[in-house]
C-alpha cells in the first residue's frame, strides 16, 4: 500500500461545477497535510495546508481533514478553467511530506 | 523575495559525466529538500537538511548521488557517474520549520 494515495483520475468537470479531490494516507500518526497545484511542466505550488479535524476554507478552495479514516479531501467550487492542473496531496511525517501521484483536473469551458 | 532558486534549468549530458544541480532556498527557511520528479515515480524525496544538516538521505538512489548544503543559502546535488536512468525533473524546495514547501522552479535532466 502507496503511503499516499489519491484518486487516479484524470477528473473532468465543467466550468462553474465543483471540483473533489481526495487523497487517504496510511500512517495515523501524521499531522501536518497539504495540497499543491501543479501544472503541466511548472514546480508545484502550495494552495492549502490543514492539520486538525474539519473544513478549511480559502476562497474557492476548501480543505477537509478526516483523522479518524485517514482522508483528506480538496473542493475547488466554482470551477475555472485556469484550475486545470495536477493536483498533489502531500503528507508530513517524520519530518518529512510524502507525495501522492497526483490527479489530474480539467475544467472545461 | 525571489523564491527558491535552482540552476541551470536544463542540463543534457552524456552518461557518464559528472552533473552538479545547484539551489539557493528561501531566506529565513531552516529545512531544504531535493525531490526528483519522473512520471513513472511520481515526486520522490531524494534527501532533506534542517539548519544545513542532512537529515535523511535515505531516498538517495545509491552512492552516485551526493548532496551537500555548506551553508544556509547554497545547496548541491551531485551525480556521479550519471547514467540515462537519472534522466528527471530535480526539484529544490525550501519551508520554515516543517510547513507547506516552497518550490523551485526545477532543473531537467537529460542524460543521453
Amino acid at each position: 500500500q502507496k503511503e499516499v494515495e489519491q484518486n487516479s483520475g484524470p477528473l473532468s468537470v465543467p466550468e462553474g461545477a465543483i471540483a473533489s479531490l481526495n487523497c487517504t494516507y496510511s500512517d495515523r500518526v501524521s499531522q501536518s497535510f497539504f495540497w499543491y497545484r501543479q501544472y503541466s511542466g511548472k514546480s508545484p505550488e502550495l494552495i492549502m495546508s490543514i492539520y486538525s479535524n474539519g473544513d478549511k476554507e480559502d476562497g474557492r478552495f476548501t480543505a477537509q481533514l478526516n483523522k479518524a479514516s485517514q482522508y483528506v479531501s480538496l473542493l475547488i467550487r466554482d470551477s475555472q478553467p485556469s484550475d486545470s492542473a495536477t493536483y498533489l496531496c502531500a503528507v508530513i511525517n517524520a519530518g518529512k511530506s510524502t507525495f501522492g501521484d497526483g490527479t489530474t483536473l480539467t475544467v472545461k469551458p | 523575495d525571489a523564491g527558491v532558486i535552482q540552476s541551470p534549468r536544463h542540463e543534457v549530458t552524456e552518461m557518464g559525466q559528472e552533473v552538479t544541480l545547484r539551489c539557493k532556498p528561501i531566506s529565513g527557511h531552516d529545512y531544504l529538500f531535493w525531490y526528483r520528479q519522473t512520471m513513472m515515480r511520481g515526486l520522490e524525496l531524494l534527501i532533506y537538511f534542517n539548519n544545513n544538516v542532512p537529515i535523511d538521505d535515505s531516498g538517495m538512489p545509491e552512492d552516485r548521488f551526493s548532496a551537500k548544503m555548506p551553508n544556509a543559502s547554497f545547496s548541491t546535488l551531485k551525480i556521479q557517474p550519471s547514467e540515462p536512468r537519472d534522466s528527471a525533473v530535480y526539484f529544490c524546495a525550501s519551508s520554515p520549520g516543517l510547513n507547506g514547501y516552497t518550490f523551485g522552479s526545477g532543473t531537467r535532466l537529460t542524460v543521453v
